[in-house]
């Protein structure tokens, strides 16, 4: 399975300024997601970066505010812009890779803290 | 609508014991089921999948799963549980079906008691 690596693996950022995540993978892979942890909680979808088109957001997230870059098959940043507390959480990339759709294979998560 | 639920918040068992984690899951076709495990600061880390064949599946360190189509369950368990056990685990279904992405339930955290 692929592996994954995150930086930074945690930051304390104050209100209003922006974080840029990077997410490296060691193969080539199609499809990459980003995922958002608030705490206690379960994963949500944040975005499906696909190289060379346009993320695909979900519901409740928009680009202003986490837009994503995806310049190769191996590469991925998320950007957290205009930081409020409510940012505060975990946020995970990972890759669909293997014989079943869903198939996951994950970095360790970047923590988040907004002051 | 597609969902994941995961009955039990947290469960505690004593070291040595078996280990049964409830899924329950609602999808149109037939599913691809997965359980990750979250060990406390890290990522989430693949413990076994299913899409068809047997229903009693093995996965890494001692894991199974049942799936049962009559109860739309996947369930997880373990006959003997280790100290290292505790973590947080997540069900989850995948597909294809229209665009359809993987859903996780809401996660169970384990507690082994020595």
């Amino acid at each position: 399975s692929a592996v994954i690596s995150q930086k930074p693996s945690r930051d304390i950022c104050q209100r209003g300024t922006s974080l840029t995540i990077q997410c490296q993978v060691d193969s080539q892979v199609t499809m990459m997601f980003w995922y958002r942890q608030q705490p206690g909680q379960s994963l949500t979808l944040i975005a499906t970066a696909n190289q060379g088109s346009e993320a695909t957001y979900e519901s409740g997230f928009v680009i202003d505010k986490f837009p994503i870059s995806r310049p190769n098959l191996t590469f991925s940043t998320l950007t957290v812009s205009n930081m409020s507390p409510e940012d505060s959480s975990i946020y995970l990339c990972s890759v669909e890779e293997g014989t079943l759709p869903g198939e996951q294979y994950f970095g360790p998560g970047t923590r988040l803290t907004v002051t | 609508a597609q969902s994941v639920t995961q009955p039990d918040i947290h469960i505690t068992v004593s070291e040595g014991a078996s280990l049964e984690l409830r899924c329950n899951y609602s999808y149109g076709a037939t599913p691809y089921l997965f359980w990750y495990v979250q060990s406390p600061g890290q990522g989430l880390q693949l413990l076994l999948k299913y899409f068809s064949g047997d229903t009693l599946v093995q996965g890494i360190k001692g894991f199974e799963a049942e799936f049962k189509r009559s109860q739309s369950s996947f369930n997880l368990r373990k006959p003997s549980v280790h100290w290292s056990d505790a973590a947080e685990y997540f069900c989850a279904v995948g597909g294809r079906t229209g665009g359809f992405k993987t859903i996780f339930g809401a996660g169970t955290r384990l507690f082994v008691k020595a």
